[in-house]
């Protein structure tokens, strides 16, 4: 298995609380991204990135951000959370385009 | 819209029998395609891919066709197993430079019965 650990695995928060959600690997690796599952949409991609300090927008981004200060570290940022950000997330990672992903087991994140 | 779509929210087939799951697209720029497969409570795991170059890709009990002229994907498991029971993602992967995204399929949920 890619080595990849997501934290926390699960969350029970409240609408309007600041939540970061923790993404490590160990295969330095330089893609990581972040998705969220949720029933009949699939995984949607929010932010990848591309090298430290490098990040940018995927097709969900409003209401999150990134940050990358290690390889080894991808952090999502909800700041202010809403219940429609209640979802399952995901963390993934590639050597390079080319190689296909490899996701970590996921952080169920519930907004109440 | 939904680039990726897999029409079949599930299927189920019996143990032994051929499975086969399918996937529709919209963009003529995605130059590779993936299957991922997912278990309850654990994360999506690589299963196969195929280039665009190319219409068809073997993995032992797995395979892959692509019909660029129709849109469309599809991956075969013979013979099914009750431990592929699991839902399963198509991806595509749009030429776009450097970046590795992925556009994901809905999902589909294959039950085989013993």
């Amino acid at each position: 298995d890619a080595g990849i650990t997501q934290s926390p695995r699960h969350k029970v928060t409240e609408t309007g609380t600041p939540v970061t959600l923790r993404c490590h690997q160990t295969e330095n690796h330089r893609y990581m991204y972040w998705y969220r599952q949720d029933p009949g949409h699939g995984l949607r991609l929010i932010h990848y990135s591309y090298g430290v300090k490098d990040t940018d927008k995927g097709e969900v981004s409003d209401g999150y951000s990134v940050s990358r200060s290690k390889t080894e570290d991808f952090l999502l940022t909800l700041e202010s959370a809403t219940s429609s950000q209640t979802s399952v997330y995901f963390c993934a990672i590639s050597g390079s385009e080319g190689q296909p992903q490899h996701f970590g087991d996921g952080t169920r994140l519930s907004i109440l | 819209d939904q680039q990726v779509k897999q029409n079949s929210p599930s299927l189920s087939v019996q143990e032994g029998r051929i499975s086969i799951l399918n996937c529709d697209y919209t963009n003529s720029m995605f130059d590779y395609f993936l299957w991922y497969k997912k278990y309850p409570a654990e994360g999506p795991t690589f299963l196969i891919s195929i280039s665009s170059i190319k219409d068809k890709n073997e993995d032992g009990r797995f395979t892959v066709f692509l019909n660029k002229s129709a849109k469309h994907l599809s991956l075969h498991i013979v013979p099914s197993q009750p431990g592929d029971s699991a839902v399963y993602f198509c991806a595509a992967r749009p030429f776009s430079g450097n970046t590795g995204k992925l556009i994901f399929g809905q999902g589909t949920t294959l039950q085989v019965k013993p």
